[in-house]
Formats: C-alpha cells, sequence, structure tokens
C-alpha cells in the first residue's frame, strides 16, 4: 500500500534537547512538507521541499532543521532553539509543487510533548 | 490579512439532514487550487474535494460538494445525509499559484457535531 508513515505517533523530549520527527513516503512524490498543528487551530507551514536536496522555509520555520537526502524521506529536527516545541506534527507529499492542482496527502501524524 | 478564513468555529447538524460550512479566501492568482480536509479525533487529514479556479462547475464527491462562487471568492463545503462518522474538524485550503509560491494555506478550521 501506498502511503506516508510518521514515527513516533507519540513523542516526549525533555526541555533543551533536540528531537527528531520521521516522514517516509512510497507514492514517488518530488514534494513534501512539514506543518504544526497547535490545539483549536488549523495547518502551519515550517518547511518544504520540492525535489531532493532541495527545501525552502515556511511561515514558521525559526527552531526547525530538515533535510531531504532522498526522495522518499523528509526528517523535521525540532531544536532546542523552537520556544513553544509542543504541538501535533504532520508530514505531506504531493506529486510536485508547481501548480496549484496537487493534492497533499497526510501522514498520520506526531504529537509531541516537552516536558 | 487572512488568506483563508472560516467564520464557523463550530456546527452541530441533525443526523440524515444536509450543512454547509463557510470558506472565504483571498488571493491575487488567476490560478488557485480549492480544497477541503477532513480531521478526525485521531488527527490524519483526510482530503474530500478539490476545486480548480478554472473550473465552471462545482465538485462532487459523493456526499460532498462544493459550492464555489468565485465573483465573492468563497468555496462552501456541504454536506448532504449527515451521519455520525461526518462529527469532526473540517479544514478548508487554499492552493496558490506562482504568486504565492504555490504554496498551500489552511483555515482555522470548523468543529463539527452531528447529532442521533
Amino acid at each position: 500500500d501506498g502511503g506516508i508513515t510518521q514515527s513516533p505517533k507519540y513523542l516526549f523530549r525533555k526541555e533543551g534537547q533536540n528531537v527528531t520527527l520521521s516522514c517516509e513516503q512510497n507514492l514517488n512524490h518530488d514534494a513534501m512538507y512539514w506543518y504544526r498543528q497547535d490545539p483549536g487551530q488549523g495547518l502551519r507551514l515550517i518547511y518544504y521541499s520540492q525535489i531532493v536536496n532541495d527545501f525552502q522555509k515556511g511561515d514558521i520555520a525559526e527552531g526547525y532543521s530538515v533535510s531531504r537526502e532522498k526522495k522518499e524521506s523528509f526528517p523535521l529536527t525540532v531544536t532546542s532553539a523552537q520556544k513553544n516545541p509542543t504541538a501535533f506534527y504532520l508530514c505531506a507529499s504531493s506529486i510536485g509543487s508547481g501548480g496549484p492542482l496537487n493534492e497533499q496527502f497526510f501522514g498520520p501524524g506526531t504529537r509531541l510533548t516537552v516536558l | 490579512a487572512q488568506k483563508i478564513t472560516q467564520t464557523q468555529p463550530g456546527m452541530f447538524v441533525q443526523e440524515k439532514e444536509a450543512v454547509t460550512l463557510d470558506c472565504t479566501y483571498d488571493t491575487s492568482d488567476q490560478s488557485y487550487g480549492l480544497f477541503w480536509y477532513k480531521q478526525p479525533s485521531s488527527g490524519e487529514m483526510i482530503f474530500l474535494i478539490y476545486q480548480g479556479s478554472y473550473d465552471e462547475q462545482n465538485a462532487t464527491e459523493g456526499r460532498y460538494s462544493l459550492n464555489f462562487q468565485k465573483a465573492r471568492k468563497s468555496a462552501n463545503l456541504v454536506i448532504s445525509a449527515s451521519q455520525l462518522g461526518d462529527s469532526a474538524m473540517y479544514f478548508c485550503a487554499m492552493r496558490e499559484g506562482p504568486r504565492g509560491g504555490f504554496k498551500t494555506i489552511f483555515g482555522a478550521g470548523t468543529r463539527l457535531f452531528v447529532k442521533a
């Protein structure tokens, strides 16, 4: 079955620690995205990547970093510089990013809690 | 300025009745796409329906239809014959063209409660 997997489903971290959230897709999609969702809110774009070895900042990139070394993988690192990292993180992918018609497919999400 | 506005934080509907969830948008692009997603309590985002800015007919997908009024910049979701399983958060989203950097912007969402 094709789809997007995110791991872990729940993640706890102590203040001051970096943590990496995994996102893998086997849909052969070129574009991948990371969103943050706070309770009762919509999704905000953290980073996106249109192609391997290239990525751009979204609206709330501060305190986060990404890499795109493989087409299938787009891990997100939440660094200690992120002041309020407790949130629900969603990864998505689409066939391409160069057009308005490209529907995004989402993973199941990772719920990060900072203790 | 808000690019996607969903003015209804919460909505109630009786089972088997129809419900309309409102969405207005703002863009200067001529080419854009409008999407609706459903998010159950599990957190996954489920794609429901899509409308392109150049599509002349309103999109329909089973019990879902999108009431697209381009001049008014609105893209309301209509759910017919509501079911208990429709209780969830619903997000309207817009994917802009070149001027918007091909990014997808989400509204704040509407929580729908279906009553038995």
